[in-house]
């Protein structure tokens, strides 16, 4: 069965550089949440989305930004990056309108701030 | 969830052995529950779900119990394997809302 596809899976920037990842959903999902994972962390909820609008807000810095697009793949924007932005980045998706309304992640995108 | 840095709880059983993972949540509005497992460097992988309607349920070699009164769910593994090694997590959601809130995981480690 397809899964949340995230791309770049390993990324390397150099501070205040600017980095994009990239999630795309399962095939007829159509809400997307973004989670950050610091080593031996928590995944800590970063923002979602449903249907194309920004649907809760986590503890996403100022210096990041997300959408979803009209295919439903999301893009979440990090700028001005610091070392302690280095961690693994997840996607997941799921679909409402679903009594249970499970949310399936992504396998992440690591990156690293040097 | 709570920062644990790397220091994360650790439960460690014999092969074979019954494995029991606890969780605490703090939203008495939650009434969605999930755990999942979380091999090293991949993503976190549904295990099963719980409502807050149910109290109790049960899947192919793992259970797991709602208790809303002190919040605390569990995750029950039969016969626990060398594949179960990893960390577990939980996580709730309230109806409404898009945001599902983690809680500290546990390192299950399985000895042979």
């Amino acid at each position: 069965a397809a899964g949340v596809i995230q791309s770049p899976r390993h990324l390397i920037k150099e501070k205040r550089e600017t980095a994009t990842l990239k999630c795309y959903p399962i095939p007829r999902h159509d809400t997307v949440y973004w989670y950050q994972q610091g080593p031996g962390q928590d995944p800590q909820f970063l923002i979602s989305f449903y249907e194309k609008m920004q649907s809760d807000k986590g503890s996403i810095p100022d210096r990041f930004s997300a959408q979803q697009f009209s295919d439903y793949h999301s893009e979440l924007n990090m700028s001005s990056l610091e070392l302690g932005d280095s961690a693994l980045y997840f996607c997941a998706s799921s679909q409402r309108g679903i009594a249970e309304n499970t949310i399936y992640f992504g396998e992440g995108s690591w990156l690293t701030v040097v | 969830g709570e920062n644990v840095g790397l220091h994360l709880p650790t439960l460690s059983v014999q092969e074979g052995d019954n494995s029991i993972i606890n969780c605490a949540y703090s939203n008495s509005a939650s009434d969605y529950f999930i755990w999942y497992k979380q091999e090293s460097g991949k993503g976190p992988q549904f295990i099963i779900d719980i409502r807050s309607n149910m109290d109790k349920r049960q899947g192919q070699r793992v259970t797991v119990l709602l208790n809303k009164t002190v919040k605390h769910l569990s995750l029950q593994i039969a016969a626990t394997q060398p594949g179960d090694s990893a960390v577990y997590f939980c996580a709730d959601t309230t109806s409404g809302t898009y945001k599902y809130i983690f809680g500290t995981g546990t390192r299950l480690k399985v000895l042979a």
